[in-house]
């Protein structure tokens, strides 16, 4: 099983301020078969990134990802009050399909 | 676009079986693959398993053993059965569009365990 590691554990920043999520994996991804979701209190988590560096339908560009082989960032360019939440990677590329334990975003 | 909805009973009893339906609507079921995820509260996301559109499963070995996902093709409903529950298995219970990226989800369905 491939454990996917997250960081930092809560990230404070203001608006319009940039973010930079890390996950790290255990082994190599499979083909950077890593995704991005964002997930507020009281909803379902929302796909941000796929492919590791593939946007979404719907998501906007100040949302970009990246990374290969076990390294993959996930990065906010600037900060919109709406992007306080938390961001959760997953890996597809080998069975069981596994998640990080999340990196907090909050207003500083 | 295609809209998802868990349903079942918020609560089970230790050692019995856990039943959720996902209703989905917009899409044909057949046309997708799909996952079941859980979710403690106040914890990560866990996968539990996935249901091809060729009907083969492919299940979270933590928790195969006890684990059934089907497909009702005509009610174009997902179910998911988890036998012999624990405390451990409670959590808000997700059904999700996909069996590697997961494009859409349902809001989900709370389920404790206790008697």
């Amino acid at each position: 099983e491939i454990v996917l590691t997250q960081s930092p554990g809560t990230l404070s920043l203001s608006p319009g301020e940039r973010a930079t999520l890390s996950c790290r994996a255990s082994q190599s991804v499979t083909s950077s078969y890593l995704a991005w979701y964002q997930q507020k209190p009281g909803q379902a988590p929302r796909l941000l990134i796929y492919a590791a560096s593939s946007r979404a339908t719907g998501i906007p560009d100040r949302f970009s990802g990246s990374g290969s082989g076990t390294d993959f960032t996930l990065t906010i360019s600037r900060l919109e009050p709406e992007d306080f939440a938390v961001y959760y990677c997953q890996q597809y590329g080998s069975s069981p399909l596994t998640f990080g334990g999340g990196t907090k975003v909050e207003i500083k | 676009q295609v809209q998802l909805q868990e349903s079942g009973p918020g609560l089970v009893k230790p050692s019995e079986t856990l039943s959720l339906t996902c209703t989905v609507s917009g899409d044909s079921i057949s046309s997708h693959n799909w996952s079941w995820i859980r979710q403690p509260a106040g914890k990560g996301l866990e996968w539990i398993g996935r249901i091809y559109t060729s009907g083969s499963t492919n299940y979270n070995p933590s928790l195969k053993s006890r684990v059934t996902m089907s497909v009702d093709t005509s009610k174009n409903q997902l179910s998911l059965k988890l036998s012999s529950v624990t405390a451990a298995d409670t959590a808000m219970y997700y059904c999700a569009r996909g069996s590697g990226w997961l494009p859409d989800w349902g809001q989900g369905t709370l389920v404790t365990v206790s008697s």
